[in-house]
This record gives structure tokens, sequence and C-alpha cells, in this order.
């Protein structure tokens, strides 16, 4: 079935760049999106990507695609203290893309130390 | 502004009881969700509905139902809940093709 995988703990430096790896099994897979949950709160929509496209910029975020190695990054240039969160990665598996219903991967905690 | 509400943040139940968990978006969306979270599986989705009245189990629909009588509102129901539902549930809603909002979360502990 469909699956994705991240790694569970990032830890970088004030003004470091974080890249977080994540890696899917379903090839068609249409979006996939990066969510971001602060201590405390639900989960908010960082960025997406559709899976037509290799690469995505918005401000510090670069979200980077490998359809032929099922593997999306996420980089967060200058990462700040309040970048610290967990990061979910997840996609919409190719036949779910009418009910919206989302794989979601395990989750990164990004630790951003001063 | 999208709003997506939990009934409660908080929620201490006893083992036995009937807990209901409501959720509430403002945005005439047709499909709800809901998740549980736990520490390293990330987020598990329980049941999820495509319209009022329709829904479909998901990954752990074990020990859980739903009801979906208004398009605005998605109830989770524990019938008898046990230590091992003590977990964060969130609700989400979006359009059939759109992204997931997300609700703040509801933190249960059975005891």
């Amino acid at each position: 079935g469909e699956d994705v995988e991240q790694s569970l703990f990032l830890s970088v430096r004030e003004g470091d760049s974080s890249v977080i790896n994540c890696t899917y099994t379903d090839s068609s897979s249409t979006y996939l999106y990066w969510y971001k949950q602060e201590p405390g709160a639900g989960l908010q929509l960082l960025t997406y990507i559709f899976s037509n496209m290799d690469m995505k910029q918005d401000q510090r975020l670069t979200v980077l695609l490998n359809k032929k190695d099922k593997h999306l990054s996420l980089r967060i240039a200058d990462t700040q203290t309040g970048d610290s969160a967990i990061y979910f990665c997840a996609e919409i598996p190719g036949g779910s893309s009418n009910t919206g219903k989302l794989i979601f991967g395990q989750g990164t905690t990004l630790q951003v130390k001063p | 502004d999208v709003k997506v509400t939990q009934s409660s943040r908080y929620l201490v139940k006893r083992t036995g009881e009937k807990v209901f968990l409501e959720c509430v978006q403002d945005m005439d969306h047709e499909n709800m969700f809901w998740y549980r979270q736990d520490p390293g599986l990330g987020l598990r989705l329980i049941y999820f509905s495509y319209d009022v009245k329709m829904k479909e189990k998901g990954d752990i629909p074990e020990g859980y139902s739903v009801s979906r009588e208004k398009k605005e509102r998605f109830s989770l129901i524990l019938e008898s809940a046990s230590t091992n539902q003590t977990s964060m549930y969130l609700c989400a809603s979006s359009l059939p093709e759109g992204e997931q909002y997300f609700g703040p979360g509801t933190r249960l502990t059975v005891t």
C-alpha cells in the first residue's frame, strides 16, 4: 500500500539551512504537501507541489521533487528559532484525488538552536 | 479566514465512558476527516466523510464511529473509551481536490 517515510529528528543552528527529506511509494501521486505543526497546535499548510513540477520556491522555502526516486525535500533557508516545529510530508495517492484523502509521514521534529 | 474548530482542547474521560468529539468547519467543504496523532506514528486516519451522511473507514476505525448529519459538522464517537485511545485527535476539512485545513486538536486522556 501507500507509504510515506521521514526521519524523526533534525537539529540545526539558527541561520543555517535545514533540509527535511521524505520518500513515498505511490508513483501516481498527484499533489505532495508540507505541513507544519507548532507545539500544542493543529497542522498548517506550508507549501505544496504538483507532481509534474521539479521545484517550487516560496520565500525561504524550497521544495524539490525527484519523481524517479520518489523523493521530496523541504529546504528552509536562514532557519530561525520560530521554525522549530514538527514538519509533515503528505501525498494524495493517485486513486484518492476526489476524496482528498492524504497519506502522512511520521513527522520530522526540527530543533533550532540559538 | 478559514476556520476549523474542535469542541474541546483537553478532555479527560474514564474507561468505558462514551465520548463525543465535535468538529465544525465554516468553509462549506465537502470532505471532513478525523485523525489521531501519536509520537513516532504521525497522523493516522480514523474515518473520513465526503458528503453529508456519507462516511468511509480510514486506516484505524476500530473502536470509533462517526456521524455527519450536516455538512459543516463531523463528530467522532468513542462508544466505550479505553486507555489505548489516549491520544491527540485532529479534525480536518477540504474541498475534493484541495489541501486539508486542520483544527487545533483535542488531547484526550482516558484513565
